[in-house]
């Protein structure tokens, strides 16, 4: 089985500052892979991002970066430079077709 | 090219009625999936196709609910006997290569209201 949690209900940053949003999971598999999705406001799901758990690096997709921790089985998304468009519900996701219960993030012009 | 699409994107039923939800995935996409949102919630999983068969059907919360992929293309879902509960976003979503390892590409939704 895998779980995700994320405990951050909601999140605000100003405009053009950086935020971290967390999101811990479980697994029992030694080799996955996790997702961060976001979903604007009346407007479809996205990838934002995505980690395979055997690679080292931290994948990153422009603004976007991910602080993976594997041992604390940790995946937070950072967005630099945060824009008004960023603003959105985002998920945390597994491979096993799991998601959390979601950030709101809002962007504070 | 064209996304995923969803139809109806708002259905209203009465209590006890039968709804199809009907998922067309992007071109070529082999695997499609269902899930279901409720208000402030992340999606839940329902179901998951590779081709025309269920790969797994885990999460379906009873025999109320069923789905079939006749072609390996579009998909419906099928909500017998329509309980308050059942009312939430439902969307599918699409990707390239089956499992959770690849990207989804989601459709809108379909906002199921049952009065």
């Amino acid at each position: 089985a895998q779980t995700v949690t994320q405990s951050q209900p909601e999140m605000s940053v100003q405009e053009a500052e950086t935020v971290t949003l967390s999101c811990t999971y479980d697994t029992s598999e030694s080799d996955y892979y996790l997702f961060w999705y976001k979903q604007p406001p009346s407007r479809q799901m996205i990838l934002v991002i995505r980690q395979e758990a055997y690679k080292q690096q931290n994948a990153t997709e422009n603004r976007f970066s991910v602080n993976f921790q594997k041992a604390a089985k940790s995946f937070s998304l950072k967005i630099s430079d945060s824009q008004l468009g960023d603003a959105a519900m985002y998920f945390c996701a597994g491979e096993k077709l799991t998601f959390g219960t979601g950030t709101r993030l809002t962007i504070i012009p | 090219g064209a996304g995923v699409s969803q139809t109806p994107s708002n259905k209203v039923t009465e209590k006890g009625k039968y709804v199809e939800l009907r998922c067309d995935p992007i071109s070529g996409h082999t695997a499609l999936y269902w899930y279901r949102q409720s208000l402030g919630q992340g999606p839940e999983f329902l179901i998951y196709f590779q081709g025309t068969g269920a790969a797994d059907d885990s999460g379906l919360p009873n025999d109320r609910f069923f789905a079939v992929r006749p072609e390996g293309s579009v998909s419906t879902l099928k909500i017998q006997r329509t309980e308050r509960g059942d009312s939430a976003v439902y969307l599918c979503a699409s990707s390239l290569a089956p499992g959770g390892r690849y990207e989804q590409y989601f459709g809108p939704g379909t906002r199921l209201t049952v009065t």
